[in-house]
């Protein structure tokens, strides 16, 4: 079955800290894998796009690695902002791209 | 918002009435999506398009169908609005595939909050 679970559900940090944001998917055949960020009552914007082959990459502060062994990807957000404060949605895609799976994102909020 | 707007932003109706929301870009992109976002699930895909009047079914497409006249428009229609098809709904665009073998970037509009009553 094609699923994409992320933890946790829900996050709170203080401004100038790191977190990491947990996924783990299964599809197949598996195509590319995207991390998203959902500001409140705003549509989802992309911050980055891994292929089966990359293992690393980053936008900013923040980095999404891909362990296509485990199936599993994090997102590391470094020195956070409050304007960091968002739903951060990983994504799953599969190559006939007829599965496009989205999970329910991890909740972060950010206080000063 | 990648110059991607939905209409309306909110809207209250009640069930079994008729309801069209709209998608207008001006990016020129190819494939244009519709999808709903509920809460305790993620964004689940309902009908995407990859061409004038070329749309295919996504995961959630029953109750709703679609039309795609021109380019930069993709409306997505409620025959007999019910309860359940109460959620946020968001349109995005991608200049070609996402997917298989494309790995292009989705973007996604500001979204239309829809309430059945």
């Amino acid at each position: 079955k094609n699923q994409v679970e992320q933890s946790p559900q829900s996050l709170i940090i203080l401004e100038g800290k790191n977190c990491t944001l947990q996924c783990n998917y299964t599809v197949s055949p598996f195509s590319n894998l995207r991390w998203y960020k959902q500001d409140t009552g705003r549509g989802p914007v992309s911050l980055t796009i891994m292929t089966f082959s990359e293992n690393t990459k980053s936008n900013g502060r923040y980095t999404a690695t891909l362990d296509a062994d485990t199936k599993q990807s994090s997102l590391h957000i470094t020195a956070s902002q409050l304007s960091d404060s968002a739903s951060y949605i990983c994504v799953a895609y599969n190559q006939a791209g007829t599965a496009l799976i989205f999970g329910k994102g991890t909740t972060l909020s950010v206080s000063s | 918002d990648a110059g991607i707007t939905q209409s309306p932003r909110h809207k209250v109706t009640e069930t079994g009435t008729p309801v069209t929301l709209r998608c207008h870009q001006t990016e020129n992109h190819r494939y244009m999506y519709w999808y709903r976002q509920d809460p305790g699930h993620g964004l689940r895909l309902i009908h995407y398009s990859y061409g004038v009047k070329d749309t295919d079914k996504g995961e959630v497409s029953d109750g709703y169908s679609v039309s795609r006249s021109k380019t930069e428009d993709f409306l997505l229609t409620l025959e007999s609005a019910t309860s359940s098809q109460t959620s946020v709904y968001f349109c995005a665009i991608s200049e070609g595939e996402i997917a298989g073998a494309g790995y292009n970037e989705q973007f996604f509009g500001p979204g239309t909050r829809l309430t059945v009553l």
